[in-house]
């Protein structure tokens, strides 16, 4: 069982809007704004997506967005394209130096 | 370019060791707090440890605390994984991961498949 909790699947049809939530607790999404998105796609290296809750690295499309909400984080991915589809994982800073990862959601675009 | 990577994955026994390497480039590496993160096969990333930038504070997964040793050597660079007692549970594809800061990887090496069986 994973740290955080994040839906295993999620789908939509290109163009639309998906959202996927990362649940934690307060020693770590609700009490750092640490936390972070990764994207992967089978048999390949992460990616960083998201950093510091909202904030995209250089190089990340703007329709990747983030925010929290108490001990909730979500990803936002707008405009949906079939490039899109791959594995995402939130991870967050935990009180006492630890870092917690969620279980992962396969995101599939229709 | 940032560059990051692992050498030294490959099949151990159980309750044998394994020492993995990473060689770093790109950036101010001496100056980087790095990630080890692994991912059993088929599985989600799990964190396993990290090193401050001169080595003398070290964190770890309470699964590999006793057994794994992170280190670093900023003269050349590279950062290592000495793994023993390995279990096979340990098996996983292990990556190298630079910190952005509050362990945030905004850099990962390509990966070393670690295999624990008999």
């Amino acid at each position: 069982q994973s740290a955080l909790t994040q839906p295993a699947s999620v789908s939509a049809s290109p163009g639309q809007s998906i959202a996927i939530s990362c649940t934690g607790t307060s020693s770590d999404v609700g009490g750092h704004d640490r936390v972070s998105w990764y994207q992967q796609y089978p048999g390949k290296v992460p990616k960083l997506v998201i950093y510091d809750v909202t904030n995209r690295p250089s190089g990340v499309s703007d329709r990747f967005s983030g925010s929290k909400s108490g001990n909730t984080a979500s990803l936002t991915i707008s405009g949906l394209q079939a490039e899109d589809e791959a594995d995402y994982y939130c991870g967050s800073y935990r009180t006492g130096h630890t870092l917690v990862f969620g279980g992962g959601t396969k995101l599939t675009v229709l | 370019e940032v560059q990051l990577v692992e050498s030294g994955g490959g099949l151990v026994q159980p309750g044998g060791s394994l020492r993995l390497s990473c060689a770093a480039s790109g950036f101010a590496f001496g100056s980087t707090w790095m990630i080890w993160v692994r991912q059993a096969p088929g599985k989600g990333l799990e964190w396993v440890a990290d090193m401050n930038t001169d080595g003398s504070e070290k964190f770890y997964v309470d699964s590999v605390k006793g057994r794994f040793t992170m280190s670093r050597d900023n003269a050349k660079n590279s950062v290592y994984l000495q793994m023993n007692s390995l279990r096979a549970e340990d098996t996983a594809v292990y990556y190298c991961a630079k910190d952005l800061g509050w362990l945030q990887i905004d850099y990962w090496g390509q990966g070393a498949l670690v295999i624990v069986s008999s």
